[in-house]
């Protein structure tokens, strides 16, 4: 079935740092999509990418699908304190019967030092 | 983006007893999906939730052990049948825009079996 690779597992930064993290699959995506979960509550939706090598932000937050469409990266700049949380990748893969079938990466901790 | 309640938010169960879920959104949506989230672990897609008819079931998971029901295009019931303490987890449900492949969570249902 299909994987997905996330980095880092988890990432202690100062505030006002920026952060990266990406996730790599073993097969194509057609849509990758970006989600903060915080303790107790469904994660939530930050950013969604349609297209190979489409580049979209959300605030401070950059994502990109890569041109392969098997990676995709989540930028963060200049964290703020309330960016602690879990991130997660997610990405359906190509097909019909795949068609909002989620497959989740194992996701990044981020701890933000204020 | 669609609004997503579950009931209930939490519940503490005996080993044995079944729970069932409820999941209700505020517009008609096509897709439907169950997910879990065991302890400290990535999300996990159980099932999509057809209306008026059987779910589709993801490896490892059986109906006899997850029934769900999805009566009308705006909710739908998961059941976690004869439970032990392995199914102590988060239930998720989630619900897929198909103009624009975007998926959205609802709060999930933290479920401790004792």
């Amino acid at each position: 079935g299909q994987q997905l690779n996330q980095s880092p597992q988890s990432m202690f930064i100062q505030e006002g740092e920026d952060v990266s993290m990406n996730c790599t699959s073993s097969s194509i995506f057609n849509t990758w999509l970006w989600y903060k979960q915080d303790p107790g509550e469904g994660p939530v939706l930050l950013i969604a990418l349609y297209k190979a090598g489409e580049l979209t932000s959300n605030g401070r937050l950059t994502a990109q699908f890569g041109i392969t469409r098997k990676d995709s990266f989540l930028n963060i700049s200049a964290s703020i304190p309330s960016d602690v949380g879990i991130y997660f990748c997610a990405g359906h893969g190509a097909g019909g019967t795949s068609y909002g079938k989620l497959t989740f990466g194992q996701g990044t901790i981020l701890t933000v030092h204020p | 983006s669609a609004v997503i309640s579950q009931k209930p938010s939490r519940d503490i169960c005996q080993r044995g007893t079944s729970l069932t879920i409820q999941c209700q959104v505020d517009s008609q949506v096509t897709m439907m999906f169950w997910y879990r989230q065991q302890p400290g672990q990535s999300l996990t897609l159980i099932a999509t939730a057809n209306q008026g008819s059987e779910a589709t079931y993801e490896s490892g998971f059986v109906i006899d052990k997850f029934p769900i029901s999805r009566p009308n295009l705006t909710f739908s019931t998961l059941t976690v049948s004869n439970m032990s303490p392995e199914d102590s987890s988060i239930y998720l449900c989630s619900v897929t825009a198909r103009t624009s492949g975007s998926t959205y969570f609802g709060p999930g249902t933290r479920l401790t079996v004792t």
